[in-house]
């Protein structure tokens, strides 16, 4: 069975402050991908990053950064130099395989940037 | 491009109600799926398609609920009869599913709907 664990109910801190989200998953599929989607306050769900079980390289894209780790089954995920607008709740999923396969999320993050 | 449409946005019905959610799909994307998502138990997937066909409808909570493909663009969510417990926000993602692959690329990746958020008194 798959399961993703997202221990941080609710993060809150001030602006320009880094934080980091965590996300620990358990599979037993070798071939499996990871996913990180934004939920702001509107309510839409918004794709961040997908990664595959065979690349475990850290990804930056400006202020955000994901550090995948495959000994800790970890996946997390960092803002550097936090705003306000990325207040919202983060969630982390995993699928397995490739193809038509469904995301298992994780219970989500809410995070407050404070002003 | 348009994302993936979902309407209504919002629904108010009273219990023992027909609902229907709709959901048009990325276009030339392949896979669709529903999800619903509650206070209590978060994210969780209802059913989903594959090239129009059901592979996994376990998360159906009971034969009230009904879902169907007719064609590459369209999909319905039907709850019959509504109760209470049916409020939460339903999401329709879609993906363009492909073959094996290790390059890492943006492949099957699901995109969301804005989602329709649907309450039953």
């Amino acid at each position: 069975a798959q399961k993703v664990t997202q221990a941080q109910t609710e993060i809150s801190v001030v602006e320009k402050e880094d934080v980091t989200l965590d996300c620990v998953y358990e599979t037993r599929d070798t071939t499996y991908y990871l996913f990180w989607y934004k939920q702001p306050p509107s309510g839409e769900l918004v794709f961040l990053i997908r990664r595959n079980s065979f690349d475990e390289q850290n990804e930056i894209s400006g202020r955000y950064s994901w550090n995948f780790q495959k000994s800790t089954s970890s996946f997390n995920f960092t803002i550097t130099a936090s705003q306000v607008v990325d207040s919202a709740v983060y969630f982390c999923a995993l699928r397995k395989g490739q193809g038509a396969q469904k995301l298992v999320f994780g219970q989500g993050t809410r995070l407050t940037i404070n002003p | 491009d348009a994302g993936v449409i979902q309407s209504p946005r919002h629904e108010v019905t009273e219990m023992g109600q027909e609902v229907t959610l709709r959901c048009k799909p990325i276009s030339g994307h392949n896979s669709l799926f529903w999800y619903r998502q509650t206070m209590m138990r978060g994210l969780e997937l209802l059913i989903y398609f594959n090239n129009n066909v059901p592979i996994d409808d376990s998360g159906m909570p009971e034969d009230r609920f009904s879902a169907k493909m007719p064609n590459a663009s369209f999909s319905t969510l039907k709850i019959q009869p509504s109760e209470p417990r049916d409020s939460a926000v339903y999401f329709c993602a879609s993906s363009l599913a492909r073959g094996i692959s290790t390059s890492g690329s943006e492949t099957d990746t699901q995109y969301f709907g804005p989602g329709t958020r649907l309450t039953v008194l």
